[in-house]
């Protein structure tokens, strides 16, 4: 069965400083891997994905991820973060084959403290 | 360009009642997925149609049906609604089935009381 994990429920982190937001998955087909934002009372919004090529994809607002497939990981990243990226982060992976179906994780709320 | 739109934005109806929720893709894109979010979790995968047919389904109850209009827009129908089917209903258009690239409406938000 295919699975998304997200490792931390909650991070709290200070203005300025880098974050790390984990994410592994589990498929036994191929994959696409994405995250998304979610602010508040909002829809999901797309950060990055890894299609394939570079394991190291950049996204919008200055977020990155990178991929690996040994340790199938997909951790997202940020060396400065804003109060402004306080919001709900989820990893998802998208079934290539075999019944063409999105699965997120759980989320991961980023809490930016001043 | 629209984005994708969903309607109605929130609803509350009571348990037993049917609700219909509506989405319109991007222009060009001829699958939408719908997904389930309850408070505090990730989304759930419920339904993904392309060229009008399902290609791929969650693990959801029969109360829940969608289908595809010619022009692309979708419905989902949930039945005999439970209490526990209250949440945030999303649905997301991408050009095919790859699913390479998935844009997501801000979704239709039901009470069920």
């Amino acid at each position: 069965a295919q699975s998304v994990t997200q490792l931390d429920s909650q991070v709290p982190v200070f203005e300025e400083a880098p974050v790390e937001l984990r994410c592994n998955y589990s498929s036994s087909v191929s994959v696409y891997l994405f995250w998304y934002v979610q602010y508040p009372n909002q829809g999901l919004q797309l950060l990055l994905k890894y299609l394939s090529g570079s394991t190291l994809v950049k996204g919008i607002n200055g977020f990155e991820a990178e991929f690996n497939k040994s340790q199938t990981s997909f951790h997202l990243r940020k060396p400065s973060v804003h109060i402004s990226d306080t919001a709900e982060y989820f990893c998802a992976a998208h079934l290539v084959t075999g019944g063409f179906k999105t699965i997120f994780g759980a989320g991961t709320r980023l809490f930016v403290k001043a | 360009d629209a984005g994708v739109t969903q309607s109605p934005t929130h609803l509350i109806k009571t348990r037993g009642q049917h609700v219909t929720l509506r989405c319109s893709p991007i222009s060009g894109h001829k699958s939408v997925s719908w997904y389930q979010q309850v408070l505090g979790q990730g989304p759930q995968f419920i339904f993904q149609y392309y060229e009008k047919e399902e290609r791929g389904r969650g693990n959801f109850p029969d109360r829940f049906s969608a289908r595809q209009f010619p022009n692309y827009s979708s419905e989902l129908n949930v039945n005999a609604l439970l209490l526990g089917d209250s949440a945030l209903y999303l649905c997301a258009s991408s050009l095919d089935l790859g699913g390479n690239t998935i844009y997501f409406g801000e979704g239709s938000w039901l009470t069920v009381v």
